[in-house]
């Protein structure tokens, strides 16, 4: 089945500790998004990427790093210098940036325990 | 910063009834999508509208968009419990913006 695939489902971390969130898309999808949704929020973007060896922070990058190495793949590292990671993680991934359907992973809840 | 802004937050209706959703974005755009999220899911395409449409339908959703007013608005007719979700609508250039969704909830 083609899709974008995320994980681990549930992750949980100790404080200062890094942490990396997998996402793989077989879409052969250019652009691929990382998104962080706390409890009854919305959707804020943490980075983006247009093609590969190439990305561009979002609106809360602080904290966070990514990798763009492989078309497919675009891993999220939450660092320790993110103050408040727990939350609900999203991956999406589309045809080109001003393309038009966006596909999304079914998320990683991450906890700092 | 938020490109669109879902009103209502929340939404209860009884099941067998039309709920209406709508958003309303800032700057000018080539088209808005609407999106469901079930809770702890990822994001569903709904339907896309373009600038250029001012109404588009796909089954029970009905969509419509004013580029005059900058609002949009996602009808959904004959609501069944499994509607119940939140819904999103985004609007993009290069990244995609979403607004903070409405909560829709279907009453048996």
């Amino acid at each position: 089945d083609g899709g974008i695939t995320q994980s681990p489902k549930y992750l949980f971390r100790k404080e200062g500790q890094n942490v990396t969130l997998s996402c793989e898309q077989n879409l052969n999808h250019d652009a691929m998004y990382w998104y962080r949704q706390d409890p009854g929020q919305g959707l804020r973007l943490i980075y983006y990427s247009q093609i590969v060896n190439d990305f561009q922070k979002g609106d809360i990058a602080e904290g966070y790093s990514v990798s763009r190495e492989k078309k497919e793949s675009f891993p999220l590292t939450v660092t320790s210098a993110q103050k408040n990671p727990t939350a609900f993680y999203l991956c999406a991934s589309s045809i080109a940036t001003r393309q038009l359907r966006t596909f999304f992973g079914q998320g990683t809840r991450l906890t700092v325990v | 910063s938020q490109q669109g802004e879902e009103d209502p937050q929340a939404l209860s209706i009884q099941e067998g009834e039309n709920a209406t959703m709508n958003c309303s974005y800032k700057t000018s755009i080539n088209n808005l999508q609407w999106y469901r999220q079930n809770s702890g899911r990822g994001l569903v395409h709904l339907i896309l509208i373009r600038s250029n449409e001012r109404e588009k339908h796909s089954g029970r959703l009905r969509v419509t968009l004013d580029t005059s007013k900058k609002s949009s608005s996602l009808l959904i007719t004959a609501s069944r419990a499994a509607d119940t979700a939140s819904y999103f609508c985004a609007t993009r250039d290069d990244k995609i913006i979403f607004g903070k969704g409405t909560r829709l909830h279907i009453l048996p």
